[in-house]
């Protein structure tokens, strides 16, 4: 593994913004994505990011930092369905290497 | 529709009997994986492959087996499964191993 680290839970309210931050190792560093997981379902891809700075994809958006190894995901206008867990996933030369997982929690 | 199927989707066995667990791609992806998934754990890849006849160990190979013959299938094989083998098993693929994977919808396996 690379030692991924991410918050285990968190919870926001419908209609607001939320922010899950994802550190990783550097060494070896190729790429970084994140995954939504809704319970018992596949992980679904969200964004990617090879060089720094933000992508923006609608109400998500991605940042990178490669000389901190830090990333975040960033939830805008919050919906029920957004409640998953955020799965922050570096790739390495042929494989990747997943964090456990954000588990996210929408409340009204 | 392009789509990873893995099947079953649900198997409950008794420790030592063998099972096949297959994977099958229709993108004509060259990149395929295995994975579990545990409570606290995440995700881990127990094997990979990049091209047909062409497979890699993951984090967690110990106890799997796995073939390329061709290139939309990737079975796992459990040759004695144990209980601790039991958890939700994910196969994915994508064009190149730095690309995004697409998974299959899980396999649920139940170890006696």
């Amino acid at each position: 593994g690379q030692n991924i680290d991410q918050p285990t839970e968190m919870t926001a309210t419908e209609g607001a913004i939320v922010q899950i931050n994802c550190t990783y190792q550097t060494s070896g560093f190729n790429g970084l994505f994140w995954y939504q997981q809704h319970a018992g379902e596949a992980p679904t891809f969200l964004s990617y990011n090879v060089l720094d700075g933000l992508e923006e994809k609608g109400r998500f958006s991605s940042f990178l930092s490669r000389s901190k190894g830090y990333s975040y995901l960033l939830l805008k206008e919050l919906q029920m369905k957004d409640s998953a867990s955020y799965l922050c996933v570096q790739t390495g030369a042929n494989n990747l290497f997943f964090g456990t997982g954000t588990r996210l929690t929408v409340i009204p | 529709e392009a789509q990873v199927t893995q099947n079953p989707r649900y198997l409950i066995t008794v420790t030592g009997k063998k099972l096949t667990v297959t994977c099958s791609q229709n993108m004509n992806h060259e990149y395929m994986s295995w994975y579990r998934q545990d409570p606290g754990l995440g995700l881990r890849q127990i094997y990979y492959s990049m091209n047909v006849e062409v497979t890699d160990k993951g984090d967690v190979p110990e106890g799997y087996k796995v073939s390329r013959k061709e290139k939309r299938n990737f079975p796992l094989i459990l040759e004695s499964p144990s209980p601790n083998q039991t958890s939700l098993y994910f196969c994915a693929s994508s064009r190149q191993g730095r690309e995004t994977q697409y998974f299959g919808p899980g396999t649920r396996l139940l170890v006696l």
